[in-house]
């Protein structure tokens, strides 16, 4: 039951590195999603793949790019790191791009920037 | 103003306490979810409702469209429902896409 899987799990890296984030899911879904965790704030939607082919920007797309490799996979990139993207990235995935569809986390990547 | 609120922020209570945590929103919605995220950073869903009421096991969430409110409520609390509880919010026009409250910090203490 590996349901969505986020690697890696913790990630240091020096300003204007660059780096990818990979997500996969193994529940068949079609919708994927990119957010971010900050302290004293919500969640926040980076960028979303509501079906295999289809990605859309979120509410804080810049910085980012990502690229929905086939049904499974749902990859994040940052082309040259800053230290505003310190953060905690999950990943999310449900069966349809319909509001009633539960969403289903990775556990998390934890990403400093220095 | 966020457009998801929740209150209190953080919320510290004996074990056995009923608890009660709030969520208003301020825009036009399909759907209200309540997540769990645990101590480790996981985080699961618990309840998705457009309406009325829902129940599982110890945790009952409600919710009152013409008000734009929501309540998750916990009964006979236990150190292991310390976790943070989140609100988030389906809009009319967004699909599947959420817009999240900050969260409320829950600590059980035995």
């Amino acid at each position: 039951n590996a349901g969505v899987t986020q690697t890696p799990k913790f990630q240091v890296l020096k300003t204007g590195q660059s780096m990818t984030l990979q997500c996969a899911q193994d529940m068949n879904h079609n919708s994927m999603y990119w957010y971010r965790q900050d302290p004293g704030m919500g969640l926040r939607l980076i960028y979303y793949s509501a079906s295999e082919g289809t990605t859309d920007k979120g509410e804080v797309p810049n910085g980012y790019n990502v690229s929905r490799l086939n049904k499974r996979e749902f990859s994040l990139r940052l082309e040259s790191a800053a230290p505003s993207q310190t953060s905690v990235y999950f990943c999310a995935s449900s069966n349809r791009d319909r509001s009633d569809q539960p969403q289903h986390f990775g556990d998390g990547t934890r990403l400093s920037i220095l | 103003k966020n457009e998801v609120e929740q209150s209190p922020q953080n919320l510290t209570a004996q074990e056995g306490e009923f608890i009660t945590i709030n969520c208003s929103y301020s825009v036009g919605i399909s759907a209200l979810h309540w997540l769990q995220q645990h101590p480790g950073g996981g985080i699961v869903s618990l309840f998705m409702l457009s309406s009325g009421k829902k129940k599982h096991g110890r945790l009952i969430a409600t919710i009152n469209i013409q008000e734009k409110h929501s309540s998750l409520h916990i009964t006979a609390s236990h150190p292991r429902d310390s976790a943070v509880y989140i609100c988030a919010v389906s809009k009319e026009t967004s699909g599947s896409r959420l817009t999240f409250g900050e969260g409320t910090q829950l600590t059980v203490n035995p």
